[in-house]
């Protein structure tokens, strides 16, 4: 069965550490991996990355893809308290669907 | 704002009841997903429709149901609430098939609250 695994499940920093979270997935037909910043209200998107090794940057956050060992991290750097959310990841297969992790629910304490 | 629409933002109703959400997806969008979202639990996938045809299925109860209309705009019908069937429902929208791009684009969600 196809599955996408998160870690850590929650995380509590301060601002201004730098944080990674970790996706590994298990997906028979892999096409791409995508992750999600979800605050009190609706997901929305920060990354889609399909080839290994390219890093994907905006801002403070920044991911990478392994598609050898079948896993994915988001990093963000100097984090700030607007930064608190749950990280969502997910990952395409060939029927068109995403399959969720269960996610990574970050604080940042000031 | 994502283009998607979903009424009505919130719903209190009582068990045993029916509801009707609806979702309208981001125009040229032909995929719509409606999500399952409990308290501090993860996204659960609940089923798809791709232009008016039903896609794929996840963990959908046999007391919910949902089609997608002519004009593309989706209803999830949830009937016989129960408890726990409060949750915060997402509907999303995709153009994967037509441009290969896998991003969802979620609407705000609606609230549903059974007591």
């Amino acid at each position: 069965e196809d599955k996408v695994v998160q870690s850590p499940l929650s995380l509590v920093v301060h601002e201004g550490d730098t944080v990674t979270l970790n996706c590994s997935y298990e997906v028979t037909n892999f096409r791409s991996l995508l992750w999600y910043k979800q605050e009190k209200k609706a997901p929305t998107f920060l990354f889609m990355l399909t080839s290994s090794g390219i890093e994907k940057k905006s801002g403070r956050l920044s991911s990478i893809l392994d598609k050898k060992e079948l896993f994915s991290i988001l990093n963000i750097t100097a984090t700030q308290t607007g930064d608190s959310a749950v990280y969502l990841c997910a990952v395409g297969d060939s029927n068109y669907q995403l399959i969720w992790g269960a996610g990574t629910k970050l604080i940042i304490k000031p | 704002d994502s283009g998607v629409t979903q009424t009505p933002k919130h719903l209190i109703t009582a068990t045993g009841q029916r509801v009707t959400l609806r979702c309208s997806p981001r125009s040229g969008d032909l995929s719509v997903y409606w999500y399952q979202q409990s308290l501090d639990q993860g996204l659960q996938f609940l089923i798809q429709y791709y232009n008016g045809e039903e896609r794929a299925k996840g963990n959908i109860l046999e007391r919910f149901s949902a089609q997608q209309f002519p004009d593309l705009h989706s209803e999830l019908n949830l009937s016989s609430l129960e408890l726990g069937d409060s949750a915060l429902y997402f509907c999303a929208s995709s153009a994967l098939e037509t441009s290969g791009n896998y991003e969802q684009y979620f609407g705000p969600g609606t609230r549903l609250t059974v007591t």
